[in-house]
């Protein structure tokens, strides 16, 4: 079963405005981690947050951790034509070598 | 740098017939997935392999074999396609910067192979 589930499913904005997805995941993590993909493509890695840390930045992009709800958000700010793609977030489990992805978000971000 | 190269791209296959997809990573990565991607289901784990010679089983490997004789290869195997088989499949790899400790690095990824059982 998939531990990390992605809200919303799809999400369409205008160029220049901002974009938050989130993710919700269901058991004990050391890191959580966000991955973009382009149409047919594979996944490209955009930031790592682990579980002590809150509050990650990456040039637009900025994610959060609450691991009392077992969630995170990743916001990107001024979103362009360019960011168009799915967003996944992948959880990788305390004691495994294993990552679980969750369903994605697709973004289309109008120009 | 190449990265993760996955090798076919694309493929066509009949029901019952056999095949064996390549993965190649150049940066001296332990650890290696093998992921299927169906629309709506985000990426499941087929297999995986946390060293040369080692491989495990992930959340759907049943009608998939998979080795690891090289460090630098993961091969994925279909003995007898499916047409449930039909997906995109994602190879990956990643390291730790302590062997034996929680992972810690992200993945990279291939760009993927298209197949489809008639």
């Amino acid at each position: 079963s998939q531990q990390g589930e992605e809200d919303p499913q799809a999400l369409s904005i205008q160029e220049g405005e901002n974009a938050t997805m989130n993710c919700s995941y269901k058991t004990s993590i050391n890191n959580l981690q966000w991955y973009r993909q382009n149409s047919g493509r594979g996944l490209v890695h955009l930031i790592l947050i682990r579980s002590n840390e809150r509050e990650k930045h990456s040039g637009r992009l900025r994610v959060t951790l609450d691991t009392s709800k077992k969630s995170s958000s990743l916001l990107i700010t001024a979103s362009r034509a360019a960011d168009t793609a799915s967003y996944f977030c992948a959880t990788d489990g305390v004691g495994t070598y294993k990552y679980i992805f969750g369903t994605g978000t697709r973004l289309k971000v109008l120009a | 740098n190449a990265g993760v190269t996955q090798t076919p791209k694309f493929r066509v296959l009949k029901t019952g017939q056999s095949m064996t997809l390549l993965c190649a990573q150049d940066m001296n990565h332990e650890y290696m997935y093998w992921y299927r991607q169906d629309p709506g289901m985000g990426l499941r784990l087929i297999h995986y392999s946390v060293g040369e010679g080692t491989t495990a089983k992930g959340e759907v490997p049943d009608g998939y074999n998979v080795s690891r004789l090289k460090k630098q290869n993961f091969l994925l195997g279909l003995e007898s396609a499916a047409p449930s088989q039909t997906s995109v499949y994602f190879c990956a790899s990643t390291f730790s910067l302590s062997p034996g400790r929680p992972l810690n690095q992200p993945q990279h990824f291939g760009d993927g192979t298209r197949l489809s059982i008639l």
